[in-house]
């Protein structure tokens, strides 16, 4: 099992450029999860799918920021255009839910820089 | 809603000496309580959980936490840490029917200092 695997590990960028974070979960995991971990707001919880289909995209920050998971093994997420304040890690968690309880296992996160 | 409070971000704490690291939580519901670890340049690991009964839940790496349900904290200890046990910390609650969504407390990073 090669838990949950995050590219790139680093991303620097400048501002007004895309950015597209990616993220292989655990196979024959059926949750997936987006967070965003800044110093000031901690571990947010941007979007997550079940089955590939986004539940709840609520914490997203705005327009500019876009999720997708074409299928079970991959899912994208996309910042068009970037602004230093997206500068954070970024991290893909996965779970095979068998109740409220089932844990997430993470990646170990994708590290944007937008100068 | 449910929401975490972790009043300490950050614990300084000599080697071989006990650590608490607090965690309260409130929810209109009943909720799973769990510690996270995070280590330097890493994704979260699952370190302990509360699903019920015994209020003493103990995790990997001697850890272990106390629920408490009049108080609504599910504190952390250590009796003796170690300069390995460097992290963060986080206390995370999810609702135990409805909504499968975790809701993370901002973190309280611990240094061991030798």
């Amino acid at each position: 099992d090669a838990g949950v695997i995050q590219s790139p590990r680093h991303e620097v960028t400048e501002m007004g450029q895309e950015v597209t974070l990616r993220c292989k979960p655990i196979s024959g995991h059926d949750y997936l999860f987006w967070y965003r971990q800044t110093m000031m707001r901690g571990l947010e919880l941007l979007i997550y799918f079940n089955n590939n289909v986004p539940i709840d995209d609520s914490g997203m920050p705005e327009d500019r920021f876009s999720a997708k998971m074409p299928n079970a093994s991959f899912s994208t997420l996309k910042i068009q255009p970037s602004e230093p304040r997206d500068s954070a890690v970024y991290f893909c968690a996965s779970s095979l839910w068998t109740g409220n309880n089932s844990p997430l296992h993470f990646g170990n996160g994708t590290r944007l820089t937008v100068t | 809603a449910q929401s975490v409070t972790q009043l300490d971000s950050q614990v300084p704490v000599f080697e071989e000496a006990p650590v608490e690291l607090r965690c309260n939580y409130s929810s209109s519901v009943s909720v799973y309580l769990f510690w996270y670890v995070q280590y330097p340049n890493q994704g979260l690991q699952l370190l302990l959980k509360y699903l019920s009964g015994s209020t003493l839940v103990k995790g990997i790496n001697g850890f272990e936490a106390e629920f408490n349900k009049s108080q609504t904290s599910f504190h952390l200890r250590k009796p003796s840490v170690h300069i390995s046990d460097t992290a963060e910390y986080f206390c995370a609650v999810s609702e135990t029917v409805g909504t499968y969504k975790y809701i993370f407390g901002t973190g309280t990073r611990l240094k061991v200092l030798a």
